[in-house]
C-alpha cells in the first residue's frame, strides 16, 4: 500500500497560489508528514513538515487536516522556479531519516 | 559550505566495469546516504551510514558497496557494473539520522552500456 496518494500532474500560473493535495488516510498519530521537492536535473530539496497544526516557512505552507488524514502543501505565490515534482512523504518510522519513502510525487507545471 | 558535493556528474561504463562515486559533505553531518532514481520514479535508498565506521542497508543494495572511514565521505563501489544500475544517483546527509531535513547533492548520471 502506498502511504500517500498524490496526483500526478498539477498546473498553475504565475503569481497565483497553489494547492498541492496529499492523502494519507492510514496515518498514525505520531507520524510525521514532510515535503520536499525537486527541481529538473537537481536533487531533491527540503520543503516542509509538520505534525498535527498548521506549519509555515519562507518557502511554503502545510496545512493538515483536523483528522490529518489529508495534508495541503501552499505555495502563496507560485513563480516558474516553483516548477518542479513535489514529494508528500508520511514518515512512519518515529522519525529515522532512512525510513522516508518519496514516490512519484506530483509534478506542478508553471505558466507564465 | 559547499553543502554535498557528488562526483563525477556524468559517467559511462561498460558492463563488468567497476567504479566509485564519491560523495562528500562540509557540514559535519552524522548521517549519509544514497539513492537512486529511475525515470518516472521516485527515489530508492540503497545505503545509509548514521556515522563514520556505521553502515546499512536500504532497499535496493544488491550490486553496491558502501564505506564510512570519516564523517565527511561517503562513497558508493559498483564492483562489476549492470545495465540495470543505469540510473541517476544522489546523495544525501543530515545532521543526525533522527527528524533532521535531509541535504542533497545534485546527482551522477550512470550509464552502464
Amino acid at each position: 500500500d502506498a502511504k500517500t496518494t498524490q496526483p500526478n500532474s498539477m498546473e498553475s500560473n504565475e503569481e497565483e497560489p497553489v494547492h498541492l493535495p496529499c492523502n494519507h488516510s492510514t496515518i498514525s498519530g505520531t507520524d510525521y508528514i514532510h515535503w520536499y521537492r525537486q527541481l529538473p536535473s537537481q536533487g531533491p530539496e527540503y520543503v516542509i513538515h509538520g505534525l498535527t497544526s498548521n506549519v509555515n516557512n519562507r518557502m511554503a505552507s502545510l496545512a493538515i487536516a483536523e483528522d490529518r488524514k489529508s495534508s495541503t502543501l501552499i505555495l502563496h505565490r507560485a513563480t516558474l522556479r516553483d516548477a518542479a515534482v513535489y514529494y508528500c512523504i508520511r514518515d512512519d518510522s518515529g522519525g529515522s531519516n532512512y525510513k522516508l519513502t518519496f514516490g512519484k510525487g506530483t509534478l506542478l507545471t508553471v505558466n507564465p | 559550505n559547499a553543502g554535498v558535493t557528488q562526483t563525477p556528474k556524468f559517467q559511462v561504463l561498460k558492463t563488468g566495469q567497476s567504479m566509485t562515486l564519491q560523495c562528500a559533505q562540509d557540514m559535519n553531518h552524522e548521517y549519509m546516504s544514497w539513492y537512486r532514481q529511475d525515470p518516472g520514479m521516485g527515489l530508492r535508498l540503497i545505503h545509509y551510514s548514521v556515522g563514520a565506521g556505521i553502515t546499512d542497508q536500504g532497499e535496493v543494495p544488491n550490486g553496491y558497496n558502501v564505506s564510512r572511514s570519516t564523517t565527511e565521505d561517503f562513497p558508493l563501489r559498483l564492483l562489476s557494473a549492470a545495465p540495470s544500475q543505469t540510473s541517476v544517483y544522489f546523495c544525501a546527509s543530515s545532521y543526525h539520522s533522527v527528524n533532521e531535513k535531509l541535504f542533497f547533492g545534485s546527482g551522477t548520471q550512470l550509464s552502464v552500456l
